[in-house]
């Protein structure tokens, strides 16, 4: 079946540790986005890519880095220096970047402690 | 710069209608709609695209007011089954100076529908 397959679904990190959550797709999608959801926030653009070894910063890319080696894996690292990383985090890949539908991964949870 | 959603939140009794708004301060090229259920990803529901194209889904239907950068969902009759998050998802024109490569949500109008 295709899709977009995130791991893991939660995910504990001590404070000051890196960590890199995984998004995997099978669509043959050319772009792929991370997404981070707070309650009563909606869902915030962390990072963005249409093509292989290209990607954009979203409107919160800051403590947050990201690759795109293969067209399937769109992986982001949350750094030590987000101030606040724990947060719901959502994957989702489109055929092309604008006018197709996006189509989501189930999330990574992700708690700071 | 992310979309304006209103209301923040309704509830319905099951058969009732409701209209879920959104708007931007940029000019839109395109207007996403999605519904988040709790604990689940977001589904597409339908795209608008610039040129003023009202779109249906079911009962669910949905307008674009370019002029206005506005869109707006109209949920008839409701069913149990519609209640989550809505967002709207917007990329901007880009003649407005914005992107139109970004996709951008709104903070979500919770809907919930009971018997």
């Amino acid at each position: 079946d295709g899709g977009i397959t995130q791991s893991p679904k939660y995910l504990f990190r001590k404070e000051g540790q890196n960590v890199t959550l995984s998004c995997e797709q099978n669509l043959n999608h050319d772009a792929m986005y991370w997404y981070r959801q707070d309650p009563g926030q909606g869902l915030r653009l962390i990072y963005y890519s249409q093509i292989v070894n290209d990607f954009q910063k979203g409107d919160i890319a800051e403590g947050y880095s990201v690759s795109r080696e293969k067209k399937e894996s769109f992986p982001l690292t949350v750094t030590s220096a987000q101030k606040n990383p724990t947060a719901f985090y959502l994957c989702a890949s489109s055929i092309w970047v604008k006018n197709t539908e996006a189509f989501f991964g189930q999330g990574t949870r992700l708690t700071v402690v | 710069q992310q979309p304006v959603q209103s209301p923040q939140a309704v509830i319905l009794r099951e058969g009732e209608d409701a209209v879920i708004n959104c708007s931007s301060s940029k000019a839109l090229y395109s207007v996403h709609w999605y519904r988040q259920k709790h604990g689940e990803a977001p589904v597409f529901l339908m795209i608008l695209l610039k040129g003023g194209e009202q779109k249906g889904h079911e009962k669910i239907s949905a307008s674009f007011n370019e002029k206005k950068q506005q869109s707006s969902l109209y949920l008839t009759a409701s069913q149990l089954s519609y209640s989550g998050t809505y967002f709207c998802g917007t990329e901007s024109d880009k003649n407005s100076g914005g992107s139109n490569y970004k996709l951008t949500f709104g903070k979500g109008t919770l809907l919930t529908v009971n018997p």
